[in-house]
């Protein structure tokens, strides 16, 4: 069965320091993975794919098959990234999400 | 381009009533995905549709049923209510593998 988990529900970290968010799964197959952002107030929106390999707001993330993980990683974190971060995986040709229960994280000043 | 919009926002009903939510796609996306959101279970899929056939389905009673029209505009239904049943109940269209785009929710209460 997919499975997306999150082992941290809550994250705080002060401005400025690396930030890390951690991010499990279980798919037998090749799945497409997701981060998901939720800031207050705000609708659910795609922070980053994998296949993108792109970086959005200083954010990376990157797949890593044999620990299947795909955690989510800034070197230095500002105020505004505090949020909701959800990871999520789709498998193919389906548009079927499945989420894990998320993390909030806080930056501190 | 205008977002995904949901009607509406905010809905409170007893326990046995039945509901109808109502989603609209981003113009163009032809694929419409529900959610239901609550703090315990997180974020679940309910169904997804594309071009009116639903292709998907989650793991939810059959109390919980959805439709999506010729213009991929969507709703879902949920007949005799329950308590559980209290969530905040999200839509997302896409083009077909393409990024999901949620729209802002119902905020479903059943007292």
């Amino acid at each position: 069965a997919q499975r997306v988990t999150q082992p941290e529900k809550l994250l705080s970290v002060f401005k400025g320091a690396p930030v890390e968010l951690k991010c499990n799964y279980s798919y037998s197959g090749s799945p497409e993975l997701f981060w998901y952002v939720q800031y207050s107030r705000q609708r659910l929106q795609l922070l980053l794919r994998h296949i993108s390999r792109e970086s959005i707001k200083g954010f990376t993330a990157d797949l890593n098959k044999g620990e299947t993980s795909f955690h989510l990683k800034k070197p230095f974190a500002q105020e505004e990234d505090s949020a909701m971060y959800y990871c999520a995986l789709v498998q193919g040709g389906s548009e079927k999400l499945v989420f894990g229960k998320g993390t909030k994280l806080t930056v501190n000043p | 381009k205008a977002g995904v919009t949901q009607t509406p926002r905010y809905l409170i009903k007893t326990r046995g009533q039945q509901v109808t939510l109502s989603c609209s796609p981003i113009s163009g996306h032809r694929s419409v995905s529900w959610y239901q959101q609550t703090p315990g279970q997180g974020l679940q899929f309910l169904f997804e549709y594309f071009s009116e056939t639903q292709r998907n389905k989650g793991n939810f009673p059959g109390r919980f049923s959805g439709r999506q029209f010729s213009n991929s505009r969507s709703e879902m239904n949920v007949s005799t209510l329950e308590l559980g049943d209290s969530a905040l109940y999200l839509c997302a269209s896409s083009r077909p593998t393409a990024e999901q785009y949620f729209g802002p929710g119902t905020r479903l209460t059943v007292t």
